[in-house]
């Protein structure tokens, strides 16, 4: 079956660096996912699609802070120069059947 | 710019049907390698996919919702539609509509554009 877990929770200072992690469920680290941020009384906004291999593309507008990696059947979000804005909720995405979600990870800035 | 507008009740009675449809505008729903989704989110909850259509009509539901959904086309409005019946408290949810990236591999996709969303209050 295929999963995505991710952390509930993660912090990181004004103008530090953050990376959260999706996991992809065994038997599926060939997968790509997507990268969504969800701001406070927002909808969603799509950051980026996230290949197996690390490679990712980017949606339109998506500052250079916000990049992504990959290892195994991880996948990451990293956030340089932490701004307030990014304090958010990130969920990653992928696909099978159906679309699969993570249930998010709340980023706070402190 | 691709842009998605969800529209429809925002107050659903108990055992009746909810209605949406997601008006896209700045690219036909007709074109190939685009899939178009529905999702909810419960207040204060996780992102929920419900199904998606593709542009030949064919569609895929959630499992846990298949029995009482039905996604469908206008393309000549442009449009894609949501109906949900038999509706309980539990249905309450702000839902999304997004269209998903199909191209370099299989559908449904990355979700690469998404509306703004539009809340569904189930009660009597």
């Amino acid at each position: 079956q295929l999963v995505l877990t991710q952390s509930p929770s993660a912090s990181a200072s004004l103008g530090a660096s953050v990376k959260l992690t999706c996991t992809l469920s065994g038997g599926h680290s060939s997968y790509a996912i997507a990268w969504h941020q969800q701001q406070p009384e927002k909808g969603p906004r799509y950051l980026m699609k996230l290949n197996s291999d690390g490679n990712y593309a980017k949606g339109d507008g998506i500052p250079d802070r916000f990049s992504g990696s990959s290892s195994g059947t991880e996948r990451y979000l990293t956030i340089s120069s932490l701004q307030s804005e990014d304090e958010a909720d990130y969920y990653c995405q992928t696909w099978g059947t159906g679309v699969v979600f993570g249930g998010g990870t709340k980023l706070t800035v402190l | 710019q691709l842009q998605l507008q969800e529209s429809g009740s925002g107050l659903v009675k108990p055992s009746q049907t909810l209605s949406l449809t997601c008006a896209v505008s700045g690219g036909s729903i007709s074109s190939d390698g685009y899939s178009w989704s529905w999702i909810r989110q419960p207040p204060g909850k996780g992102l929920d996919w419900i199904g998606y259509i593709y542009h030949s009509g064919t569609t895929v539901y959630n499992p846990s919702l298949k029995s009482r959904v039905t996604i469908s086309i206008d393309r000549s409005k442009n449009q894609f539609s949501l109906e949900l019946n038999s509706v309980t408290a539990a249905d309450t949810a702000v839902y999304y509509c997004a269209r998903g990236d199909c191209h370099g591999g299989s559908c449904p996709g990355n979700l690469d554009y998404w509306g703004q969303g539009t809340l569904v209050t189930v009660s009597s």
